[in-house]
């Protein structure tokens, strides 16, 4: 069935470095996207969303790109630190919002000092 | 404000015995969704639901499994004759509408013995 995927399991990078973390989505008819963090023991944690009529969306030292062609996304960090260590999930939903979200596996993020 | 709430935040059960578990939505969110995880996964959507109504249940087991959001009090997800695969974490999130971005509890740990 259609579902969200992420490239890499663990990613490892130096504190201060910039972290991307990638995500596939195979369901063309979605049309909202959420970046969630998870710390060991704790709920997820949303860090930015992104709509289908947007490319590119930015907070504070995050960015979230949206290629609707290659059905990918992307967070980009910037200046990576030691609280940045958790898992990221990406989510879709084809509501635009309302409904259940699908969420993909998971990215391990660890950051070295 | 105080963010979505639940209860309680582990849960020890033995086999064939009843699981209640508890959320609170935010303040002013009417609207709640329960997810499943299980260790080294995502979320898996389960049920959203809107006061004294279930929106989609199409993620709920079809047996042992129920959900209600009473005009008063907080969400109930119950899981009656519980097996060792229920064991996992089951997180609760709400959002004010609909179409608005979901905001997730800290969960509870279900262990089935």
């Amino acid at each position: 069935g259609e579902s969200v995927g992420l490239h890499l399991p663990t990613l490892s990078v130096q504190e201060g470095d910039n972290s991307i973390i990638n995500c596939a989505y195979s369901n063309s008819a979605s049309d909202y996207f959420i970046w969630y963090k998870q710390e060991s023991g704790k709920g997820p944690q949303f860090i930015i969303d992104i709509r289908s009529n947007m490319d590119k969306r930015q907070g504070q030292r995050v960015t979230v790109l949206l290629n609707k062609t290659v059905k990918h996304l992307s967070l980009q960090i910037a200046a990576t630190q030691p609280g940045d260590s958790a898992v990221y999930f990406c989510a879709e939903n084809s509501g635009g919002g309302a409904d259940g979200l699908t969420f993909g596996k998971g990215t391990h993020l660890i950051i070295q000092p | 404000n105080a963010g979505v709430m639940q209860n309680p935040r582990h849960l020890v059960r033995r086999r064939g015995q009843e699981a209640r578990l508890r959320c609170s939505p935010m303040k002013g969110h009417s609207h709640v969704y329960w997810y499943r995880q299980l260790p080294e996964e995502g979320l898996k959507f389960m049920v959203y639901l809107q006061k004294e109504n279930i929106i989609d249940e199409s993620g709920m087991p079809k047996e042992r499994f129920s959900a209600e959001f009473p005009k008063e009090g907080p969400s109930i997800l119950r899981i009656q004759q519980v097996v060792r695969g229920d064991s996992a974490a089951y997180f609760c999130a709400s959002s004010p509408s609909g179409f608005e971005t979901q905001y997730f509890g800290p969960g509870t740990r279900l262990l089935v013995l």
